[in-house]
Parts: structure tokens; C-alpha cells; sequence
């Protein structure tokens, strides 16, 4: 079945560090791939999504590149803030069933 | 426009009984889905609906029942609490799986 695997944390860095949390996944066919940010005591929110190959992803600084050769979806930002100290989840959606979502990488940013 | 709204927030329960989780969206989506979250193992599916009326078992039914008479709600019902269904609970709605889902904000539940 469909699975989606990302680096586990907790990944703690400095602030203006660059950032990547690495996701890979196994699914049938050509999946859509999402990042997804939880903030403290909050649902989740889409961050950025990517729907073939090739495609990019943006937002709030953060980017992640639909790699159908390495079946990956790494996300990356340049310069982190306290401010994304957040668990981001990589998930998918095949068209076989709701997202499946990795287990999640909790980052923390210290000033 | 409210999204996605769960109810209740937080809820304690003692084994055996039985409680409805609400989630109601406004956003007229078709897909609807129940997860839950549990510490270090990411979210996983409950049951889900394509639309009123049709619903299907996730990865983790058991002890789970759902109903989708509408397309606004889609409840969630616990049949006989166990301290495994301890958890925290999303409800989250899609026009299309592509587009990406909208989480409700959680019931966090206690089971004891």
C-alpha cells in the first residue's frame, strides 16, 4: 500500500538556519504530495502542496520539489524562524484513499 | 466561514461508555475524513465518506462507527470506550484529494 516516510526528529536549530526534513514515498500510480505545519495545541494547516513531477511548491519561504526519479518531496526554507517551530507532517493522496501521512518531524528553532 | 468545526474540544470518559465526536463543515466538500493522532505515530485513517450517504473503514475502524446523512456532518461514534482510544481526534473535509484536506481543530480525548 501507499506509505510516506520522513526523517525523524526532533531537528532543533538556530535561528536563520537552513532547513530540510527529508520525505520519501511508496505509491501506486503518480500521487499529489503535501506538507502539512501543526503548531502547538492546533489542527493541522496545508503548507504546500505539489501535484506532478517537477513541480515546486511554495509558501511562507518554504519549498519542497515533486522528485519522481528519487520518489521524494523534501522540504526545505533558507532561514528558519522561532516562529516555525512547529511538527511537519509529508503526506499523500493517490485517489485511493484520504491522505496518508508520515509519522512527523517536530522542529524547534531557538533563538 | 467557519471550516471545519469539532465538538467537543476535550472529553474524559470512563471504560464502557459510549459518546459521539461532531464535525460539521461549511465548505460544501464532498470528502470527508476521521484520523487520529497518537505520539510518534503520525495520523492514522479512522473511516472516511466520498459523499453522503457512502463511507468506508480507514486503517484503524475497530471500536469506530460513522454515518454520513448529510454533507455538512459527518460524526464520529466511540461504541464502548477502551484506554486505547485515548487519543486526539481530526475531523477533516476536501472538494478533491488533490486540492488537499482541512483539518478541524481536534477533540482531544481521555479514556480511563
Amino acid at each position: 500500500g501507499d506509505s510516506v516516510t520522513q526523517m525523524e526528529g526532533p531537528v532543533t536549530l538556530s535561528e536563520e538556519a537552513f532547513l530540510t526534513i527529508n520525505c520519501t514515498y511508496t505509491a501506486t500510480g503518480y500521487p499529489s504530495l503535501f506538507w502539512y505545519v501543526q503548531y502547538p495545541g492546533e489542527g493541522l494547516q496545508l503548507l504546500l502542496k505539489a501535484t506532478k513531477a517537477d513541480d515546486k511548491g511554495s509558501n511562507k519561504g518554504f519549498e519542497a520539489t515533486y522528485r519522481k526519479e528519487t520518489t521524494s518531496f523534501h522540504l526545505e526554507k533558507g532561514s528558519v524562524q522561532v516562529s516555525d517551530s512547529a511538527v511537519y507532517f509529508c503526506a499523500l493522496y493517490s485517489g485511493n484513499t484520504p491522505l496518508v501521512f508520515g509519522k512527523g518531524t517536530r522542529l524547534s528553532v531557538i533563538a | 466561514n467557519a471550516g471545519v468545526t469539532q465538538t467537543p474540544k476535550f472529553q474524559v470518559l470512563k471504560t464502557g461508555q459510549s459518546m459521539t465526536l461532531q464535525c460539521a463543515q461549511d465548505m460544501n466538500h464532498e470528502y470527508m475524513s476521521w484520523y487520529r493522532q497518537d505520539p510518534g505515530m503520525g495520523l492514522r485513517l479512522i473511516h472516511y465518506s466520498v459523499g453522503a450517504g457512502i463511507t468506508d473503514q480507514g486503517e484503524v475502524p475497530n471500536g469506530y462507527n460513522v454515518s454520513r446523512s448529510t454533507t455538512e456532518d459527518f460524526p464520529l461514534r466511540l461504541l464502548s470506550a477502551a484506554p486505547s482510544q485515548t487519543s486526539v481526534y481530526f475531523c477533516a473535509s476536501s472538494k478533491g484529494g488533490n486540492y488537499g484536506y482541512t483539518f478541524g481543530s481536534g477533540t482531544r480525548l481521555t479514556v480511563v
